[in-house]
């Protein structure tokens, strides 16, 4: 069974400071996608982005980067030089490829970035 | 393109009635998913369609169901309410299964 794992719960961090949110996952499935998603306070999920098993190389986008490490089932997500913008709940989500549709998430990561 | 529309936003309903939530996938998007968020489950898939076919099921019961139409658009509806329904319900699209899903606003429905 596929299972994802946010064991940061709540992470405070003063503005530019940089964070990174911490994703583990576990599956079966050889063909998998991990994803990032934001969730601001008005509710609405934001996709940020989706990596495929294939693909270990590192993203950046901005001031975010991701870091994906099958070694250790782990797709973790930084926010260099955090903005008071960046206040949110962020997801890690799962798909395996029979069910490519049907998203794991783990429990969140609630950001908040103060002055 | 215009996003993911969800319809009502708000829905305050008694134990026992029903209830029917819309969703409009972006266009284009054919694989319509839906997922519930509770403070306590957090978030959990319910199901999807792609081709007005529904193709997996979260492990909800028989209560929940859904369709989708020739034009993409969904509809799920959750019979005889219980207070445990309570939550925001989220629609997400996609461009093929797979792909990034684009969430909409949800819709938070109140059982009282």
């Amino acid at each position: 069974a596929q299972k994802v794992t946010q064991a940061q719960t709540e992470i405070s961090v003063v503005e530019k400071e940089d964070v990174t949110l911490d994703c583990v996952y576990e599956t079966r499935d050889t063909t998998y996608y991990l994803f990032w998603y934001k969730q601001p306070p008005s509710g609405e999920l934001v996709f940020l982005i989706r990596r495929n098993s294939f693909d270990e190389q590192n993203e950046i986008s901005g001031r975010y980067s991701w870091n994906f490490q099958k070694s250790t089932s782990s797709f973790n997500f930084t926010i260099t030089a955090s903005q008071v913008v960046d206040s949110a709940v962020y997801f890690c989500a799962l798909s395996e490829s029979g069910t490519a549709s049907k998203l794991t998430f783990g429990t969140g990561t609630r950001l908040q970035v103060t002055l | 393109k215009a996003g993911v529309t969800q319809t009502p936003r708000y829905l305050i309903k008694t134990r026992g009635q029903q209830v029917t939530l819309s969703c409009s996938p972006i266009s284009g998007h054919r694989s319509v998913s839906w997922y519930q968020q509770t403070p306590g489950q957090g978030l959990q898939f319910l199901f999807e369609y792609f081709s007005e076919t529904q193709r997996n099921k979260g492990n909800f019961p028989g209560r929940f169901s859904g369709r989708q139409f020739s034009n993409s658009r969904s509809e799920m509806n959750v019979s005889t309410l219980e207070l445990g329904d309570s939550a925001l319900y989220l629609c997400a699209s996609s461009l093929h299964r797979g792909s990034g899903q684009y969430f909409g606003p949800g819709t938070r429905l109140t059982v009282t």
